[in-house]
Formats: structure tokens, C-alpha cells, sequence
């Protein structure tokens, strides 16, 4: 059974980084494209990207300037660092596992909640 | 990024039909058969009810089914229950291996 955890800070100063860690048990990360999801409070779902095992990773346009995405096979767990947030970068952050044949979601973590706040 | 939109939401009977239409642009829904739908309960994770369109995962009740013409997706959901009340997103590849979400949809039974 594939399991999915995010971890990291709950609370993030605006202009600071936000960092989070997904740790992958039940399957290997060298398989399927492994990405972050977002939902601010009261909206949707907006996908952030995704990064392959090779380091090939690919984001969200409106995104992309601020964000990156890494792993380490080793370790079984692939990283999200968001630049220079603000208070629209609050939201519950998940991270999720990503057919990477037919575009979608199969598994979920269960997602953290960071406060981007002073 | 172009937009998929979804009515804000919908809402009908226990037992009755409804369909969630996510009407998409020609690089999303036009160019590609590659939409997935979500359903997350609050404070839930989302769950996966279709992809390329009209596929549905092992473990996904046969009253969720998915549509595609030209550019609008459709997700029906028939026999409604109480427990399909929850928000529904649909989701397209949007070329250059990116996605895009819909804004999403709240399903009330009444």
C-alpha cells in the first residue's frame, strides 16, 4: 500500500521559505511522476509540479519563478521550496503521487496546513 | 495556464442523477483525452473517480462515470447517496506536462 507524508514547518514568516518534505513508503520513487498540490482556505486545488526520480521536474507557469522541486531516491522522499511567500501562500499543501502516463492522482498524502504570517 | 470551469455547485436528490460539467479551452480538453476527476470530503483526502476522461480505477463505484465532447468534460453520478455530498474536481493535462484544476464543484444532496 503506497502511504504518502508530508512534513515541515507549520508556520512561515512572509518574504521566507517554505520547505516540506514528502516521505514515500510502499513504493518506489524510480517509478511515476511524484507532485505538490495546494488549497488555499476556500478555494480549490491548484497543482504546483511534479519531479521524476532522474531530477526532471516541471511547474505550474504561474508558479514557477518561486518554486522548486527535488528528491532523493535514497531516502524515498522528494521536497517542495517555496521563495519570498506571502499570505496567498497559505494553504493545506499536499503532496501526491502522479500517473505519469495518464495525468492523475492515485495517491495522496494527507496533506499539512502552513500559515504564511508574522 | 488555461482554466477548466466547473459550476459552482449542484445539488439533487438521493437516488437521482446529476452531471458536473468542466468546460475546458482547445489545449486543454481540445487537445488531449487526459482529464481525471477528484472528490475530497472536508477534511479528507482526495480520492481519484476517473482519469483519461472515462476510466474508472479499481475500487470506484459504477455510479461515477465520465464523459468527454469537444471541449467539456462531464462527471455523472448516478443513484445519488448522501455520501457523495463533497466538493468534485475535474483536472487536464495542459500540455508540456503540466495540469490544471477546475475551481471545483460542491455537490449537496439534498
Amino acid at each position: 500500500q503506497v502511504q504518502l507524508q508530508e512534513s515541515g514547518p507549520g508556520l512561515v514568516k512572509p518574504s521566507e521559505t517554505l520547505s516540506l518534505t514528502c516521505s514515500v513508503s510502499g513504493a518506489s520513487i524510480r517509478s511515476h511522476y511524484w507532485s505538490w498540490i495546494r488549497q488555499s482556505p476556500g478555494k480549490g486545488l491548484e497543482w504546483i509540479g511534479y519531479i521524476y526520480h532522474s531530477g526532471s521536474s516541471n511547474y505550474n507557469p504561474s508558479l514557477k519563478s518561486r518554486v522548486i522541486i527535488s528528491v532523493d531516491t535514497s531516502k524515498n522522499q522528494f521536497f517542495l521550496k517555496v521563495n519570498s511567500v506571502t499570505a496567498a501562500d497559505t494553504a493545506l499543501y499536499y503532496c501526491a503521487r502522479e500517473d505519469s502516463e495518464s495525468y492523475y492522482f492515485d495517491n495522496w498524502g494527507q496533506g499539512t496546513l502552513v500559515t504564511v504570517s508574522s | 495556464q488555461s482554466a477548466l470551469t466547473q459550476p459552482a455547485s449542484v445539488s439533487g436528490s438521493p437516488g437521482q442523477s446529476i452531471t458536473i460539467s468542466c468546460t475546458g479551452t482547445q489545449s486543454t480538453l481540445g487537445n488531449y483525452n487526459l482529464v481525471s476527476w477528484y472528490q475530497h470530503h472536508p477534511g479528507a483526502v482526495p480520492r481519484v473517480l476517473i482519469y483519461e476522461g472515462s476510466r474508472r480505477p479499481s475500487g470506484v463505484s459504477s455510479r461515477f462515470s465520465g464523459s468527454t465532447s469537444g471541449l467539456t468534460a462531464s462527471l455523472t453520478i448516478s443513484g445519488l447517496q448522501a455520501e457523495d455530498e463533497a466538493d468534485y474536481y475535474c483536472c487536464s493535462y495542459a500540455g508540456s506536462s503540466t495540469l490544471v484544476f477546475g475551481g471545483g464543484t460542491k455537490l449537496t444532496v439534498l
